[in-house]
This record gives C-alpha cells, sequence and structure tokens, in this order.
C-alpha cells in the first residue's frame, strides 16, 4: 500500500474517446503531481498542484485537462488523444510542495495505449 | 538534451555482484534524490542527499553525492535479486523543482 492509489491501472482508449484518470491519496500530503513516464525517457512532469491550486502546467497539450477538487483526489481528463500519448501516467504527491526529505509518493500508474 | 545523465542505461549481473550506477548533469543540484521502480508500481524514495561529498547507507546500498553536487553514484554490494528494478535520480535545480534521469534498468539472475 503506497498511500497513493490510481485508478484504472490498465485503460485502451481510441483517439476519439474521452476518458479520465483518478489519483487519491490519504497521507495528508497538500501537493499533488501528474507525471508521463515513456520508455527510454526521463520522468515528464505535466501539472502541479498546490493546496488545490494549479501551480505549474509544463506546455502540455490541451488535450490533457487535470482537475483538483480537493486536495486527496486529482483527476487527468483526455479527450482526443495521438497513439504518442500512450504511456505510464503516474501520480505522485508530497507535503507542502516540498519534495526534498520525504520525497514524492507515488501511485502505481495507469498505463495508457491510445489506438 | 537531458538535464540528468544515468549510466549505464542497462545492466544484467549475476547474484552475489557488486555494481555501480551513475547520475551525472552539468548543473548543480540543491538535492538529489534516488529511487527504485520494479514493473509494474511506481517509483518509490529510497535515499535523499543534501551537502556534497555526502555519503549514505542502507543495508547494501551506498549512496555518494559528489563534492560538487553535480553527480552521484550508487553501489550496490552483492546484488540480490530483489533488487531488480529502474533506478531514478532526481535533482533539485530550483525550490521543490525535481528532474528525473531515464535510470538504469537492474536484471540481478539468480
Amino acid at each position: 500500500e503506497t498511500g497513493v492509489t490510481q485508478t484504472p491501472r490498465h485503460l485502451v482508449m481510441g483517439m476519439t474517446n474521452k476518458k479520465s484518470l483518478k489519483c487519491e491519496q490519504h497521507l495528508g500530503h497538500n501537493a499533488m503531481y501528474w507525471y508521463k513516464q515513456s520508455a527510454k525517457k526521463p520522468l515528464e512532469l505535466m501539472f502541479v498542484y498546490s493546496l488545490e491550486e494549479r501551480v505549474e502546467n509544463n506546455s502540455v497539450p490541451s488535450r490533457f485537462s487535470p482537475e483538483c477538487p480537493n486536495s486527496s483526489h486529482l483527476f487527468l481528463h483526455l479527450h482526443t488523444l495521438q497513439p504518442e500519448d500512450s504511456a505510464l501516467y503516474l501520480c505522485a504527491s508530497s507535503q507542502d510542495g516540498r519534495a526534498r526529505g520525504k520525497g514524492y509518493t507515488f501511485g502505481s500508474g495507469t498505463r495508457l495505449t491510445v489506438v | 538534451t537531458q538535464l540528468l545523465e544515468q549510466s549505464p542505461q542497462f545492466l544484467s549481473i549475476q547474484e552475489g555482484e557488486n555494481l555501480t550506477v551513475y547520475c551525472n548533469s552539468s548543473s548543480v543540484f540543491s538535492s538529489l534524490q534516488w529511487y527504485r521502480q520494479e514493473p509494474g508500481e511506481g517509483p518509490v524514495l529510497l535515499v535523499t542527499v543534501v551537502t556534497g561529498g555526502e555519503v549514505k547507507k542502507l543495508k547494501r546500498l551506498t549512496f555518494q553525492f559528489g563534492d560538487a553536487r553535480k553527480d552521484s553514484s550508487l553501489h550496490i554490494t552483492a546484488a540480490q535479486p530483489g533488487d531488480t528494478g529502474l533506478y531514478l535520480c532526481a535533482g533539485e535545480y530550483n525550490f521543490n523543482k525535481f528532474y528525473f534521469g531515464s535510470g538504469t534498468k537492474l536484471n540481478v539472475k539468480p
């Protein structure tokens, strides 16, 4: 039990579909993150939320839309994705927006395949 | 261009062998973290190093932060199959901004 739960674990979607990824943490952390992990590439930071406000958006295409309704939940809404968006999407949380020290706590990820 | 270079990319060794993996950058880190990621799971934090020259030990794992805080190494003594995984380093460049390397994929054969 990592403390960060992601659903679904696997998702296959067509390019015209709309789907959402969900992330939940009950660690009392107040910062949450979406990362994209592709084969042979570094983890790419997509979005950062601190105290439910988006504080970072790393030039992510608008077909990815995050939502943070409260400090325990984070969503990533997906629409009209491309095959190159296929990857492992990782959610993470940290305390007080400072990942130094205790680091990030990651979920197990959602393996997304766009067909 | 990757800010953090990890080497080697892949490493396959026999149980009981020693190994070292590296994390290098041309930039200075405020701190550096090492994570291990097992197949089908997210990365798990192993250690954070903050001071140049710092050495930390975690059982058979020894982590070293370079004096100039631009590089780090992870040494594993007497590797075991349970050490198999992707080892990621993450460097803090600005306050709370961490960039990850591509990782070293380690396979320890029984």
